[in-house]
């Protein structure tokens, strides 16, 4: 069955420092991971996806097939970047997007 | 030029009445959506429509009515309403890729408070 697991219901860090939410993943074959940002009062939009080895906003995310983890990363949290963060998964073209239960991520001045 | 629009953004009625959420998207996408958010921020689908076709419909109770009268619009009827339906509902549109469904497109949410 297709799962995403968050472990992390909230994470709070310090301004400049490093910061890595965790994702993993349950599924047989290849999938597509998305990492999705709902800042406060704001729709859901998408931050990054794996297919496209992007950084946005200085995150970036690695596909670990072997441990079956989509990790979000940024070296030097921002205040901005404080908000909730969804990682996703897409099996097949004619599958649904299962979403994780999020990590709010609050960056402390 | 919003490119996934809902109405209303909020709701507030009692337990039993029956709504209805409209939702728009002007980007010519073929796939629809409609997610719950509840009180704990989890996000879970409900409905799923692809030119106008119900492709995903997930265990959700039958007072909930998904309809798309084009693929532009995917209106949610709830019937009767309950307390446990306070949440904030998304509709989402995403088109269909080479790789499939692609980027998922939000509104801005509907906040229903059933009292």
């Amino acid at each position: 069955a297709q799962r995403v697991t968050q472990p992390e219901k909230l994470l709070s860090v310090f301004k400049g420092a490093p910061v890595e939410l965790k994702c993993n993943y349950s599924y047989s074959g290849s999938p597509e991971l998305f990492w999705y940002v709902q800042y406060s009062r704001q729709r859901l939009q998408l931050l990054l996806r794996h297919i496209s080895r992007e950084s946005i906003k200085g995150f970036t995310a690695d596909l670990n097939k072997g441990e079956t983890s989509f990790h979000l990363k940024k070296p030097f949290a921002q205040e901005e970047d404080s908000a909730m963060y969804y990682c996703a998964l897409q099996g097949s073209s004619a599958s649904k997007i299962i979403f994780g239960s999020g990590t709010r991520l609050s960056i402390r001045p | 030029d919003t490119a996934v629009s809902q109405t209303p953004k909020y709701l507030v009625t009692q337990m039993g009445n029956d709504k209805s959420i409209k939702c728009e998207q002007n980007l010519g996408h073929d796939t629809m959506y409609w997610y719950k958010q509840d009180s704990k921020k989890f996000l879970k689908i409900m409905f799923s429509y692809n030119n106008k076709e119900l492709i995903i419909n997930e265990t959700v109770p039958n007072r909930f009515s998904p309809k798309s009268p084009d693929k532009a619009h995917l209106n949610l009827h709830i019937n009767s309403l309950e307390l446990g339906d306070s949440a904030v509902y998304f509709c989402a549109s995403s088109y269909e890729g080479a790789r499939g469904r692609e980027t998922q497109y939000f509104g801005p949410g509907t906040r229903l408070l059933v009292l």
